[in-house]
C-alpha cells in the first residue's frame, strides 16, 4: 500500500528565506506527483504536477523536484513571503481504487 | 469557468438524519471523486466515478452513496449520519481517470451531533 510522508509537519521562518519542503513515498512506481496548497478553511489549489519522466517543474518562485528511485520529492520556495503561509500537501496516484494518496501536509508560517 | 463547485459550505446534522452534498464541475471532466479530510488522517478517498453511470468505492465508502447521472454532477449522500462522519468533504475532478491533474472544490464542512 502506498504511503506518503511529509517532513517537517510544521515550519515557521522569517520572510525572505528560501525553504524546502519534503515528501517521500513508499512505492516508486508512480505516474506523477502533485503538490497542493491549502489555505485555512479552504480547498486545495494545485501548484505543480511532475510527471514520472520529469525531474523538475517550476512555477514562479516554486520549484518541485522528483526522484522516483529514492521515493522523494521536494518543493523549493524561493524568497518566501507572508502570503506563502498555508499548508502544503503532496499526493501520488496509487491510493487504491484510482485515488490519490496524500501526505498529512506541512503547515508553513512565514513571519513578516 | 467556475471549476468545481460544492454546496453547502457548512452543514450541521443530527445523528440519523440524511443529506446530500452537491458537487458540480463545468470543465467536461470525466473523472470525479469525493474525499474526506480529518485531522491527523489526511485526505482519504470515499467514492469515485470515471464517467456518467459508472461509480466505484474508494478507501472509506461505508455510510456514503453516490450516483453519476450526468457528466457535470456527482452528489454524495449520507443516508443516516453518524458523529464519525463529522469531517470536511472535498470533491475533485480531472479530464480522465488518475493520473491526470486533479482539481478540487472548496469543500463542505459537516458536523454531526
Amino acid at each position: 500500500k502506498q504511503e506518503v510522508t511529509q517532513i517537517p509537519a510544521a515550519l515557521s521562518v522569517p520572510e525572505g528565506e528560501n525553504l524546502v519542503l519534503n515528501c517521500s513515498f513508499t512505492d516508486s512506481a508512480i505516474y506523477n506527483l502533485q503538490w497542493f496548497r491549502q489555505d485555512p478553511g479552504k480547498g486545495l489549489t494545485s501548484l505543480l504536477l511532475i510527471q514520472s519522466s520529469q525531474r523538475e517543474q517550476t512555477s514562479g518562485r516554486l520549484n518541485a523536484s522528483l526522484d522516483k528511485s529514492s521515493g522523494r520529492s521536494t518543493l523549493y520556495i524561493a524568497a518566501s513571503q507572508p502570503g506563502d503561509s498555508a499548508t502544503y500537501l503532496c499526493a501520488v496516484p496509487g491510493g487504491g481504487a484510482d485515488g490519490l494518496t496524500f501526505g498529512k501536509g506541512t503547515h508553513l508560517i512565514i513571519q513578516p | 469557468n467556475a471549476g468545481v463547485t460544492q454546496t453547502p459550505k457548512f452543514q450541521v446534522l443530527k445523528t440519523g438524519q440524511s443529506m446530500t452534498l452537491q458537487c458540480a464541475q463545468d470543465m467536461n471532466h470525466e473523472y470525479m471523486s469525493w474525499y474526506r479530510q480529518d485531522p491527523g488522517m489526511g485526505l482519504r478517498l470515499i467514492h469515485y466515478s470515471v464517467g456518467a453511470g459508472i461509480t466505484d468505492q474508494g478507501e472509506v465508502p461505508n455510510g456514503y452513496n453516490v450516483s453519476r447521472s450526468t457528466t457535470e454532477d456527482f452528489p454524495l449522500r449520507l443516508l443516516s449520519a453518524a458523529p464519525s462522519q463529522t469531517s470536511v468533504y472535498f470533491c475533485a475532478s480531472s479530464p480522465d481517470r488518475i493520473p491526470y491533474e486533479q482539481y478540487f472544490g472548496p469543500g463542505t464542512r459537516l458536523t454531526v451531533t
